[in-house]
């Protein structure tokens, strides 16, 4: 079966760095793009960007760019998604899924909390 | 960028009611629209796909409607399980994706 296992929590200072890793398995890695998602306490989801893991090809929202980098690993079936600068409006659940079609999100991790704070 | 309105913002239902959720996409997004399920503290689901497919194991209460601008997500008879927030997402504009900002449908 499908499964994407995302990384634990973390804390973070302002204008750090986080790297968050989704590993996959039940499907061939290669054959689907990956989104990375976030949700923010209590908000709604914001879709941060999606990573091609065959040819390793990104896109990222606007709102992201600059300050994202998606990267994979097909030797492990493992996607990154590092965000910097980091401020306290980055404290999100951040989520990766897997993408139908290369659009929708058909399988998701199960979240990792990245918390900023001083 | 394509920019995604969904109404009401909460809706008071009872179960067995329908319910019927909008989604309204500030230009056209053909029929590259979805729709989620979100209950607290787990991760969103499928429901429907390119406006009106079910996604796998999606039970047929759930429906999806619209093409252009205006969609649709019914739920036709609402099951105790069914009390979540609802979000749309456009694929319109590949590889750039947006989502509305949820129609959270709660016990009347």
């Amino acid at each position: 079966q499908v499964q994407l296992v995302q990384s634990g929590a973390e804390v973070k200072k302002p204008g750090a760095s986080v790297k968050l890793s989704c590993k996959a398995s039940g499907y061939t890695f290669t054959t689907y793009y990956m989104h990375w998602v976030r949700q923010a306490p209590g908000q709604g989801l914001e879709w941060m960007g999606i990573i091609n893991p065959s040819g390793g090809g990104t896109s990222y929202a606007q709102k992201f760019q600059g300050r994202v980098t998606m990267t994979r690993d097909t030797s492990t079936s493992t996607v990154y998604m590092e965000l910097s600068s980091l401020r306290s409006e980055d404290t999100a659940v951040y989520y990766c899924a897997r993408a139908l079609d290369a659009s929708y999100l058909d399988y998701w991790g199960q979240g990792t909390l990245v918390t900023v704070s001083s | 960028e394509i920019v995604l309105t969904q109404s009401p913002a909460t809706l008071s239902l009872s179960p067995g009611e329908r319910a019927t959720l909008s989604c309204r996409a500030s230009q056209s997004v053909s029929s590259y629209l979805a729709w989620y399920q979100q209950k607290p503290g787990q991760a969103p689901r499928l429901l429907i796909y390119d406006a009106s497919n079910r996604a796998t194991g999606i039970p047929a209460r759930f429906s999806g409607s619209g093409s252009g601008t205006d969609f649709t997500l019914t739920i036709s008879s609402l099951e105790p399980e069914d009390f979540a927030v609802y979000y749309c997402q456009q694929r319109s504009n590949w590889p750039r994706f947006t989502f509305g900002p949820g129609t959270k449908v709660d016990i009347k």
